[in-house]
This record gives structure tokens, C-alpha cells and sequence, in this order.
């Protein structure tokens, strides 16, 4: 399974809101799709799976959506701090994990 | 709280060996799959292979199957990867991370393995 992400970059201001397209090369069963957050020099921070579910202590300002091919993830009222790359990754099935190759969010 | 502290990642020519180790901590570790995941400088993440709680089954990426091989000890909450014959194309930051519900859900800082003469 090939996850293709978009756009490749992302630029806004503080207050906007965000959407970030994943979509995968076949229906991924039981959506078992998750999103990271990467900042620089940091460790990847999972934020939603299950395609929905966020993880715990993640805002309510992530939100994630969508199935079979299609998935997005939706961050509102944007925050600096919310400057990352953001990776969804696909899981479940003989232990397949494969990634999306990212998108950069620049809050400026 | 849990965490995952990786290490013995370093500088090794092409065709050596390396064994990373991840110490985890804060969780029942026999109780979890333990996945490695990679991101070669500048680069996006690339799942490496992961183990069954029991390590009864482990699955690897194709680029390093019969090269890495993924092993833990539930006595000491430790996963290890020993990887042989490498290429420069290992170059990377390793990161050990547990399974939440399917997802990587706790990562460690990683540790960056250069592959290079």
C-alpha cells in the first residue's frame, strides 16, 4: 500500500485552519490509518488512529476523518507551535506500516 | 509514564554491525508489540520491523530482511535490533516505539546510526 500525501506544503497564519489530504493506493480495512506530528529534532507524536480516535492528550483541534482511500486530518484556529510535518501511516495486515512522505505546516 | 530509551547507534564502516538496544520503562512490557522505525537524514520515517509481545513473530521491511534482525527480553523490558552488513544507505535515526491499538503511540529520542568508509 503507497500513501500519498498533500500538499506537500502547507502555509497559513495563526487562527486559520488546516486540512491535510492522505490517500492510499487500496481501501485500507478497518481504517487502520494514524496521524504523527514531527517537529524538528523531535521524536514523531501520534495524534490520531483509527482514522478518527485521537490519542490522549491530544486538543480537540485535531481532528481526523475519512475511509477507505481518502483521509484527512483538520487542525483549527492554528497555533505557531502547530509548525511541524505530519505524517499519516497506514497499519494492520501481516504488520504493514507503511508512511506517507509528509507535509510541512508552516504557521507564520 | 512510560518511556524508551534507545542507544548503541555510532559510526560503522559499510558491511559492518550494529546492535541497537531500547530499555523501556512505565508499561508492562511483555504485554506490547515493540516496533524500530528509521528517518534517514532529511527524510521521512520508514517502519523497520517489529515483534510480538511474546517474540513469536516478527516482520521486517523488505530492504533489510535476511540483514536486521529484531529480538527482545521481557526479563530485562529491553528490544534489540542487530543489524549486519550494512550500507550506507542505513544511515539514520533509529527510534524504538510501542504499539498503541495498532499506531506507534510512545516513541524514544532515537539514535542515529551512520553507515559511511
Amino acid at each position: 500500500i503507497v500513501l500519498t500525501q498533500s500538499p506537500g506544503t502547507l502555509s497559513l497564519s495563526p487562527g486559520e485552519g488546516a486540512t491535510l489530504s492522505c490517500r492510499a493506493s487500496q481501501s485500507l480495512a478497518g481504517n487502520y490509518l494514524a496521524w504523527y506530528q514531527q517537529k524538528p529534532g523531535q521524536a514523531p507524536r501520534l495524534l490520531i488512529n483509527g482514522a478518527s480516535s485521537r490519542a490522549t492528550g491530544i486538543p480537540d483541534r485535531f481532528s481526523g476523518s475519512g475511509s477507505g482511500t481518502d483521509f484527512t486530518l483538520t487542525i483549527s484556529r492554528l497555533e505557531p507551535e502547530d509548525s511541524a510535518v505530519y505524517y499519516c501511516q497506514q497499519y494492520g495486515g501481516s504488520s504493514s506500516f507503511a508512511f506517507g512522505q509528509g507535509t510541512k505546516l508552516e504557521i507564520k | 509514564e512510560v518511556q524508551l530509551v534507545e542507544s548503541g547507534g555510532g559510526l560503522v564502516q559499510p558491511g559492518g554491525s550494529l546492535r541497537l538496544s531500547c530499555a523501556a520503562s512505565g508499561f508492562t512490557f511483555s504485554s506490547y508489540w515493540m516496533n524500530w522505525v528509521r528517518q534517514a537524514p532529511g527524510k521521512g520515517l520508514e517502519w523497520v520491523a517489529d515483534i510480538k509481545e511474546d517474540g513469536s513473530e516478527k516482520y521486517y521491511v523488505d530492504s533489510v530482511k535476511g540483514r536486521f534482525t529484531i529480538s527482545r527480553d521481557n526479563a530485562k523490558n529491553s528490544v534489540y535490533l542487530q543489524m549486519d552488513r550494512l550500507t550506507v544507505e542505513d544511515t539514520a535515526v533509529y527510534y524504538c516505539t510501542r504499539g498503541t491499538s495498532g499506531a506507534q503511540g510512545y516513541w524514544g529520542q532515537g539514535t542515529l546510526v551512520t553507515v559511511s568508509s
